[in-house]
């Protein structure tokens, strides 16, 4: 079975301050990882996934398969980053069937000007 | 071009009824995602369809719950006998294809059951 534990629901950080939001997975294949946001009053969007490795907005995140996770970081947070964030898992199982999306609960980040 | 799209935005029904949500996917886009949403909760993966046909179901809570995607674009979601445990945002998503394409989803809709 396939598990997403996002252990902070909330995370309170003044702006500038680096920010980590935590994620760590279970799956027995080849995952996919993603960070989806939601933005106050907006709909679900995807933030980044670990397969393209870029940064989107500052934010990076790095899948560390030792640990099994997949943080979320950002040096600098800026007032614009609150939102509520989830980090998602989708599996491989050797057959190319990644596609339904298995999601943390969230972790509600605020930042404080 | 639009996004994917819900209706309704809301839907208060009472228990034992029958509602049906609807989804518009993102012209073009070949997979259709359902997902319901508790409060508290991350989204929670209920059924995908590839073109007309429901690929995967096994999110389905019960036989209660039911979707179709008769020409491959919209799609219905079926809650029968509606409980108050249903209550819940349904959020929609689609993407061009299954495997490592983003999935965009809708607005949701929020089902209230008294």
């Amino acid at each position: 079975a396939q598990r997403v534990t996002q252990p902070e629901k909330l995370l309170s950080v003044f702006k500038g301050a680096p920010v980590e939001l935590k994620c760590n997975y279970s799956y027995s294949g080849s995952p996919e990882l993603f960070w989806y946001v939601q933005y106050s009053r907006q709909r679900l969007q995807l933030l980044l996934r670990h397969i393209s490795r870029e940064s989107i907005k500052g934010f990076t995140a790095d899948l560390n398969k030792g640990e099994t996770s997949f943080h979320l970081k950002k040096p600098f947070a800026q007032e614009e980053d609150s939102a509520m964030y989830y980090c998602a898992l989708s599996g491989s199982l050797g057959g190319g069937s990644n596609y339904k999306l298995t999601f943390g609960k969230g972790t509600l980040l605020t930042v404080n000007p | 071009g639009a996004g994917v799209s819900q209706t309704p935005s809301n839907k208060v029904t009472e228990k034992g009824k029958y509602v049906e949500l609807r989804c518009d996917p993102i012209s073009g886009h070949t997979a259709l995602y359902w997902y319901r949403q508790s409060l508290g909760q991350g989204p929670e993966f209920l059924i995908y369809f590839q073109g007309t046909g429901a690929a995967d179901d096994s999110g389905l809570p019960n036989d209660r719950f039911f979707a179709v995607r008769p020409e491959g674009s919209v799609s219905t979601l079926k809650i029968q006998r509606t409980e108050r445990g249903d209550s819940a945002v349904y959020l929609c998503a689609s993407s061009l294809g299954r495997s490592y394409n983003e999935q965009f989803f809708g607005p949701g809709t929020r089902l209230t059951v008294l």
